[in-house]
């Protein structure tokens, strides 16, 4: 079965500092994969997604990811944080391309902010 | 333009009472999904509708969830007998087509408490 999971709860990194969030998931084929963020107090958005091609995906934001098959993972970056990215970061993966296709979403990794 | 709107956006019962969660999509939006975030947990998929219609309802957690599309517009999600582990943030998000790989739009939840 598919999964996914994000094996930081919580991460706390300084204003200005690099961010690597991780994402590890399960999956035959390759699946599609996304991030979302939950600010407080609002909905989720996505930042980005990786479908095929180039592995090194941008996103909003200043956000990117890159898709590792062989390592099944589908980690976050940022070269410099800013306040305003402190919230909940979500992976979500997508297996298959019809309608008995499945979205799993890992439990969330929380960022904190250092002034 | 107006983004997904749910309603209301807390809810407090008592165990064993009904509850009604409504959503309004994105104007134009066929597809609309329901999610369930537990704390500490990932996001729950619950249901999907294209257009009126539920293709998957495997995801609603017991028959006491149902859920309703109508004018291929507003949804409802209906909690008969509620159960203190209903207690959860609800989600619905809309998309301009029936497929998980397109961008979901969320709206900022319904939070319920089963008291």
């Amino acid at each position: 079965a598919q999964s996914v999971t994000q094996p930081d709860i919580h991460i706390t990194v300084s204003e200005g500092a690099s961010l690597e969030l991780r994402c590890n998931y399960s999956y035959g084929a390759t699946p599609y994969l996304f991030w979302y963020v939950q600010s407080p107090g609002q909905g989720l958005q996505l930042l980005l997604k990786y479908f095929s091609g180039d592995t090194l995906v941008q996103g909003i934001k200043g956000f990117e990811a890159e898709f590792k098959r062989s390592q099944s993972s589908f980690n976050l970056r940022k070269p410099s944080v800013h306040w305003s990215d402190a919230a909940e970061y979500f992976c979500a993966v997508v297996s298959g391309y019809s309608s008995a296709s499945k979205i799993i979403f890992g439990s969330g990794t929380r960022l904190s902010i250092r002034p | 333009g107006a983004g997904v709107s749910q309603s209301p956006s807390n809810k407090v019962t008592e165990k064993g009472k009904d509850v009604e969660l409504r959503c309004d999509p994105i104007s134009g939006h066929t597809a609309l999904y329901w999610y369930r975030q537990s704390l500490g947990q990932g996001l729950e998929f619950l249901i999907y509708f294209q257009g009126n219609s539920a293709p998957d309802k495997s995801g609603l957690p017991s028959d006491r969830f149902s859920a309703e599309r109508t004018g291929g517009s507003v949804s409802t999600l209906t909690i008969q007998r509620t159960q203190q582990e209903d207690s959860a943030v609800y989600l619905c998000a809309s998309s301009l087509e029936q497929a998980l790989w397109n961008e979901q739009f969320f709206g900022p939840g319904t939070r319920l408490t089963v008291l």
